[in-house]
């Protein structure tokens, strides 16, 4: 079935350590979208990409860092630059470039700094 | 985009029509509304969207006020796995060449009563 698939579902890891979130889609999505969402919390936009080799940032994109080398995959790695990130992550693509229509979303990654 | 403005709950008994109000006061012309569900720990789920007639689909109604400056979602028959945060987005069909995604605020978290 096509759709967008996240992992690791949960992860753990220390203070100081780089970590990276996967997000596959195989609906010939064109753009991509990392948000992060905190308990209680809307979502936040993280970075996002309209094309292949191509990504913007969003809201809060200090301390995160992508690429976009597949238009399959958009993988999101969280730097030891990033003050809190205990979080859901949460990873969407879109049919369209502009950002119009709707999202579609993965499951999410849970991530727990210990 | 317009900013929207939810109540943070409401309740509904099971079997019951569930209507979630939106205010979007700030509206413009070319800005669709969305609504987006949540279940606890996973992504979010497109339900409808519209721009200033109402619409319908398998999942929910959508009504529009005229002046376009307020909506409401309706489950016509709400059942327990409905119980959800509901998020309300007003966003641009074009967004001028931007796909930063769509603004998700903290929504309604309706609660379906057995």
């Amino acid at each position: 079935d096509g759709g967008i698939t996240q992992s690791p579902k949960y992860l753990f890891r220390k203070e100081g350590q780089n970590v990276t979130l996967s997000c596959e889609q195989n609906l010939n999505h064109d753009a991509m979208y990392w948000y992060r969402q905190d308990p209680g919390q809307g979502l936040r936009l993280i970075y996002y990409s309209q094309i292949v080799n191509d990504f913007q940032k969003g809201d809060i994109a200090e301390g995160y860092s992508v690429s976009r080398e597949k238009k399959e995959s958009f993988p999101l790695t969280v730097t030891s630059a990033q003050k809190n990130p205990t979080a859901f992550y949460l990873c969407a693509s879109s049919i369209d470039k502009e950002g119009a229509g709707e999202l579609f979303f993965g499951e999410g990654s849970r991530l727990t700094v210990l | 985009d317009a900013k929207t403005t939810q109540p943070p709950s409401m309740d509904c008994a099971e079997g019951r029509a569930a209507n979630l109000p939106c205010n979007h006061s700030t509206i413009s012309g070319n800005e669709y509304v969305y609504w987006y569900r949540q279940i606890h720990s996973q992504g979010p789920q497109y339900i409808i969207h519209g721009l200033k007639n109402n619409e319908t689909n398998e999942m929910a109604s959508l009504i529009i006020t005229e002046d376009r400056k307020s909506s409401t979602l309706i489950l016509p028959h709400a059942t327990l796995r409905d119980t959800a945060v509901y998020y309300c987005i007003v966003r641009s069909l074009y967004s001028g060449g931007g796909a930063d995604g769509l603004t998700f605020g903290k929504g309604t978290h309706l609660i379906i009563q057995p």
